[in-house]
């Protein structure tokens, strides 16, 4: 059963601490991609990977990083110079980075809460 | 500019027609993307559109283009109570370094019994 899995589906942490979110593929998709999600607000790029031990920033990088050693696995760290970091967090991957094949495909989430 | 812009609420009653609409500037777009999300969940991809199309039809999904006027529509026929959620419209289009896509802020439709 292929998809796109993130997890923990919902997550706490205390304000200074770093924190990783996991996201894993197993679509065979070469390019990866985290987002950021606000209320009433669209999905924000933080991150994307167009192919393996490769990435770039998206828009909203300051404050993240990431590492992509595996095809399948996109970790996203929320660090503690993410000065708003409570959001709910998407992780995407597509065939391609190129269209036609560039639709992408979201996994289900994880909803990280500073305290 | 990359911007793709949606109105944020949609109500209708079951059986009716929903039609979502969106509007984006950037005339390079190649496709663009109909998705679905529902409470706490990630974003279902729904339906594509190449950009030298008009339209697109699948099942009670349509999708309208007018490239001139850089309006997409979503028309969902027969609309049900299990189509309530949040519709995003999203363009792909050639930024430095590669290809992106651009999100729309997502219109709630809301599906009355």
């Amino acid at each position: 059963d292929g998809g796109i899995t993130q997890s923990p589906k919902y997550l706490f942490r205390k304000e200074g601490q770093n924190v990783t979110l996991s996201c894993e593929q197993n679509l065979n998709h070469d390019a990866m991609y985290w987002y950021r999600q606000d209320p009433g607000q669209g999905l924000r790029l933080i991150y994307y990977s167009q192919i393996v031990n490769d990435f770039q920033k998206g828009d909203i990088a300051e404050g993240y990083s990431v590492s992509r050693e595996k095809k399948e696995s996109f970790p996203l760290t929320v660090t503690s110079a993410q000065k708003n970091p409570t959001a709910f967090y998407l992780c995407a991957s597509s065939d391609s980075p190129l269209p036609p094949h560039n639709e992408q495909f979201f996994g289900p989430g994880t909803r990280l809460t500073v305290l | 500019g990359e911007d793709v812009e949606q109105s944020l609420f949609l109500s209708v009653r079951e059986g009716d027609s929903s039609v979502i609409n969106c509007t984006y500037t950037d005339s390079s777009s190649t496709y663009l993307y109909w998705y679905k999300q529902e409470p706490g969940a990630g974003l279902q991809l729904l339906t594509y559109i190449f950009s030298n199309m008009d339209m697109k039809q699948d099942q009670r999904l349509t999708v309208l283009l007018n490239k001139k006027d850089k309006h997409l529509s979503l028309r969902i026929a027969d609309t049900q109570t299990g189509d309530s959620a949040i519709y995003f419209c999203a363009e792909s289009l050639w930024h430095t370094g590669g290809f992106k896509t651009i999100f729309g802020a997502g219109t709630r439709l809301f599906v009355k019994a």
